[in-house]
C-alpha cells in the first residue's frame, strides 16, 4: 500500500520569499511518480509538478521545484518568490507501479498563506 | 485546449434523494477518474475508467453509487439514495493514459441535508 504524509497543516510566508512544503511517502514499488497539486478556494486541483522515481534530476517548473531525496523518501515542494496568488491548499500525491492502474494517493494537504 | 468540464458546480439535496454528476474529459484522454474529497481531506479515488471499461472501482460504495462512461468519452456518477456523509466535493479528472498526469475539473460541491 502507498502512503503520503504531509506534516504541516498550515504554513505562512511573506510575499517574495521562498517556502518549502514537506512531503514524505511510503511505497514498496521501485517505480512510482510523485505529484504536487494546488487547490485554491475555488476547488479546482491544479497540476504543478511531477517527479519520476528514476529521474536523475530534481524537477523544476517555473517558480516550483521539487526537492527529491529518494533515500529519505521525501519530495518537498519549493516555491520561490511567493506571490499572493500562491495562497491555497497544496497536496502531494503519488502513483505507484505494480498493479496500480494509476490511482493517485493524496496526502492531507498543507494550507499556504502568503502575507503581503 | 479545453480542460475537464463538470456540472453542476453545486448541488443541495435532502437525504434519500438521488443526484447525478456529469464529466467531460479533455479531448483524447483515454483514462477518466472520479474522486471524492471530504472537507479537510485529500481526494479519494472512487472509480477509474480506461476508455469505456472500469479498471478500478474497489472504493466505490456500490450499494448507492454507480458510474458509467458510455462511448469512452463523457461520464456520469450517480448517488441513490444519498446519505448525509456523502456531502463532499466530487472531482473528475482525466489523463492521456494510465499512470499519466491527471488533470482535474472544477468539481461539484454536494451538500446533503
Amino acid at each position: 500500500a502507498q502512503k503520503i504524509t504531509q506534516t504541516q497543516p498550515g504554513m505562512f510566508v511573506q510575499e517574495k520569499e521562498a517556502v518549502t512544503l514537506d512531503c514524505t511517502y511510503d511505497t514498496s514499488d521501485p517505480s512510482y511518480g510523485l505529484f504536487w497539486y494546488k487547490q485554491p478556494s475555488s476547488g479546482e486541483m491544479i497540476f504543478l509538478i511531477y517527479q519520476g522515481s528514476y529521474d536523475q534530476q530534481n524537477a523544476t517548473e517555473g517558480r516550483y521545484s521539487l526537492n527529491f531525496q529518494k533515500a529519505r523518501k521525501s519530495a518537498n515542494l519549493v516555491i520561490s518568490a511567493s506571490q499572493l496568488g500562491d495562497s491555497a491548499m497544496y497536496f502531494c500525491a503519488m502513483i505507484a507501479g505494480g498493479t496500480s492502474y494509476g490511482k493517485l494517493t493524496f496526502g492531507q494537504g498543507t494550507i499556504l498563506t502568503v502575507h503581503p | 485546449e479545453a480542460g475537464v468540464a463538470q456540472s453542476p458546480r453545486y448541488k443541495i439535496i435532502e437525504k434519500r434523494q438521488s443526484v447525478a454528476f456529469w464529466c467531460n474529459p479533455i479531448s483524447g484522454h483515454a483514462t477518466l477518474y472520479w474522486y471524492q474529497q471530504i472537507l479537510g481531506q485529500g481526494p479519494k479515488l472512487l472509480i477509474q475508467f480506461q476508455n469505456n471499461g472500469v479498471v478500478d472501482d474497489s472504493q466505490l460504495p456500490k450499494d448507492r453509487f454507480s458510474a458509467e462512461r458510455l462511448k469512452g468519452v463523457d461520464s456520469t456518477l450517480k448517488i441513490q439514495p444519498a446519505k448525509l456523509e456523502d456531502s463532499a466535493v466530487y472531482l473528475c479528472a482525466s489523463s492521456q493514459n494510465l499512470k499519466e498526469t491527471q488533470y482535474f475539473g472544477p468539481g461539484t460541491r454536494l451538500l446533503v441535508l
